[in-house]
């Protein structure tokens, strides 16, 4: 069966810090990947989507990036965080085109 | 207007109630409608999926979509305590396009 991977659960940063966040999948080859953050108060927002090795799409400008090294890697990433970039990360999978199926999250604080 | 609209609530309910969760939305090209449930801090759980109009039951769960009215429902009958949790809708035009969500019905089942 699949199952993805997300880590750290909790992050606590200093603005201006930069931020790795590491998102695997098991069970499945080739699959759609995707960055969500959940703002408080906030519906999910989709950040970037990976359809494979390299190639990333990103839905909205910001202070944040996506790459793609490996076929069930997914990393998000900053250089400088910002306090805006606070909100809880979400990485998912597409299954059968329409099924999304997310991991367990990252509640990233940036102070 | 939003693409998808959805209470943010809270609902509160006793325990036993039968719950009606609802969304709208503007789209006419979305096919493919989902209920996803969140407990707190943790990724989004797929409930319940649908293609196009209709009704799909699993256990206490029925999902309804009716498209002439750009509706959708998620109906919990016997509702528990551990129903209790953040409900979002989601929908899809299908294939690559991306997923939308509501921003979720915060709900609580009284004991």
């Amino acid at each position: 069966s699949q199952t993805i991977h997300q880590w750290p659960a909790t992050l606590v940063q200093p603005v201006g810090s930069p931020l790795s966040l590491e998102c695997t999948v098991e069970g499945t080859s080739n699959p759609n990947l995707y960055w969500y953050r959940q703002a408080a108060g906030r519906g999910l927002q989709l950040l970037f989507y990976s359809v494979g090795i390299g190639q990333i799409s990103s839905e909205v400008p910001q202070n944040l990036s996506a790459s793609r090294p490996q076929d069930r890697q997914f990393i998000l990433s900053s250089k400088k965080l910002l306090l805006s970039d606070s909100g809880f990360y979400l990485c998912a999978w597409k299954w059968d085109n329409e099924k999304l199926f997310f991991g367990s999250g990252t509640q990233l604080s940036v102070l | 207007q939003k693409e998808v609209e959805q209470d943010p609530g809270p609902l509160s309910v006793p325990e036993g109630a039968i719950v009606s969760l609802n969304c709208t939305y503007s789209n006419s090209a979305f096919q493919y409608f989902m209920w996803y449930r969140q407990y707190s801090r943790k990724g989004p759980e797929l409930l319940m999926y649908t293609y196009s109009s209709g009704n799909k039951e699993d256990g206490r769960f029925t999902a309804q979509v009716d498209k002439s009215s750009k509706y959708i429902s998620l109906f919990i009958r016997d509702s528990q305590p551990s129903d209790s949790a953040t409900y979002l809708c989601a929908m899809s035009e299908g294939g690559y396009q991306k997923v939308t969500f509501g921003i979720g019905t915060k709900l609580q089942v009284i004991p």
